[in-house]
């Protein structure tokens, strides 16, 4: 089972102020990182899959980039919204014969209007 | 195209009970996940399924917790007799196949008095 490491646990933040989230994880056997947004009573939803070292991925005011050489992601948010209050979740997968996601605790972030 | 259906969406029982939790995948997905997302903690795989044969059942506590997919569509999570500690939410994922992206329900909130 891997570890996985989210910081900071939680976070509150003004409406318009930026933000941004760590995920650490083991580099041996690094296959691919996935970051999820969960907001409550709602489905998990899959903002983006990193398998590249020097990865950056951007989804409107999101963006995320990946070092697997020392095994760790970063999630930016610009101009946090209160839509934007979730959890957001980080899993990587170690590849192999099983494809299986071991996620992390979460960052639950709060944007205040 | 229509997500991953759980029921019920939350449940209440007292420990000792029984419960049953369903959930149909996307149309086409062969690959169908039962995760447990106790308060605090990451989603924790429970059981893998690839079409209707198990491909990972190691962290399923087997003594109370059964899984069934039969047909290969839709699948139900029992678990009998419910524990305190089996309080939280069951979440259900699936995927094209093992190794494409997974997609989530919205979840079951259990709580065990």
């Amino acid at each position: 089972i891997l570890n996985v490491e989210q910081s900071p646990q939680s976070l509150h933040v003004q409406e318009g102020d930026s933000t941004n989230f760590t995920c650490s994880f083991p580099s041996s056997n690094f296959y691919a990182l996935h970051w999820y947004r969960w907001e409550t009573a709602k489905s998990p939803e899959a903002l983006f899959v990193m398998t590249l070292n020097g990865d950056e991925k951007k989804k409107g005011r999101i963006s995320a980039t990946l070092n697997t050489k020392e095994g760790y992601s970063y999630l930016y948010i610009k101009g946090s919204q209160p839509e934007d209050s979730a959890t957001y979740l980080c899993a990587p997968n170690s590849g192999g014969s099983n494809y299986k996601l071991t996620f992390g605790k979460g960052t639950l972030l709060t944007v205040n209007p | 195209e229509a997500g991953v259906a759980q029921s019920p969406r939350y449940k209440i029982i007292e420990k000792r009970q029984s419960v049953a939790f369903w959930c149909n995948p996307i149309s086409g997905h062969a690959t169908l996940y039962w995760y447990q997302q106790i308060l605090g903690q990451g989603p924790k795989l429970l059981i893998q399924f690839q079409n209707n044969g198990v491909v990972d059942d190691s962290q399923l506590p087997k003594d109370r917790f059964s899984a069934e997919r039969l047909k290969g569509v839709d699948s139900t999570l029992k678990i009998q007799p419910a524990k305190l500690e089996d309080s939280a939410v069951y979440l259900c994922a699936s995927s094209l196949d093992r190794l494409n992206e997974q997609f989530f329900g919205p979840g079951t909130r259990l709580t065990v008095l």
